[in-house]
């Protein structure tokens, strides 16, 4: 079975850009999380959806967004890209509600110039 | 408000030596606790898992943890660790949502 997949995996953007990441979760998992991970913040939780609709969300600015597809693919925006932005973005897919073990795919590694 | 505090940033040990990597969670609700371990350039890879039942969990590469609701405790310990151990390892915990919150990260360096 594949595992989780995000595009691209690296990406340079200038402050005040927008940005679009991709993510698709291994086949037959329907909740797809984001995550944020940066040296001084660690693992921050951005927000979760299932079945296409966004169940959880984290303390983050309306900057950053999210939707998910019917085949379960899912991507976050962020718009008016600023330094801070900068970080690595991870994505994990989950089977079943409830029992929240995710597998996540190896990221994408967002740079703000 | 529910957190995970791992209590080393940086665990530096000899190849073949045991360690102990120590997290302690808080939580007014039942949880999920989780190791998670992320070598360079790579996402999370989930390592073990207390859901419930037996409250010493164990991974097929030597590694255990326990869960100690008393203490609010999960240590993941390794009896003899291996130069490709050298990781940075995560404890985390989740509620009944789709949302893990994250210890800060332990380091774990294995010296020859």
């Amino acid at each position: 079975k594949a595992g989780v997949t995000q595009t691209p995996r690296y990406l340079i953007k200038t402050r005040g850009q927008q940005v679009t990441l991709s993510c698709s979760p291994i086949s037959g998992h329907r909740s797809v999380s984001w995550y944020q991970q940066t040296p001084g913040q660690g693992l921050q939780f951005l927000f979760e959806y299932f079945s296409e609709t966004q169940r959880n969300k984290g303390n983050f600015p309306g900057r950053f967004s999210g939707r998910q597809f019917s085949n379960s693919r899912s991507e976050m925006n962020v718009s008016t890209l600023e330094l801070g932005d900068s970080a690595l973005y991870l994505c994990a897919s989950s089977s079943l509600i409830g029992n929240n073990e995710q597998f996540f795919g190896p990221g994408t590694r967002l740079t703000v110039l | 408000a529910q957190s995970v505090t791992q209590l080393d940033s940086q665990v530096p040990v000899f190849e073949e030596a045991p360690v102990e990597l120590r997290c302690n969670y808080s939580s007014s609700v039942s949880v999920y606790l989780f190791w998670y371990v992320q070598y360079p350039n790579q996402g999370l890879q989930l390592l073990l898992k207390y859901l419930s039942g037996s409250t010493l969990v164990e991974s097929i590469n030597g590694f255990e943890a326990e869960f100690n609701k008393s203490q609010t405790s999960f240590h993941l310990r390794k009896p003899s660790v291996h130069i490709s151990d050298t990781a940075e390892y995560f404890c985390a915990l989740s509620s009944n949502t789709g949302k893990l919150i994250f210890g800060q990260g332990t380091t774990l360096q294995v010296k020859p």
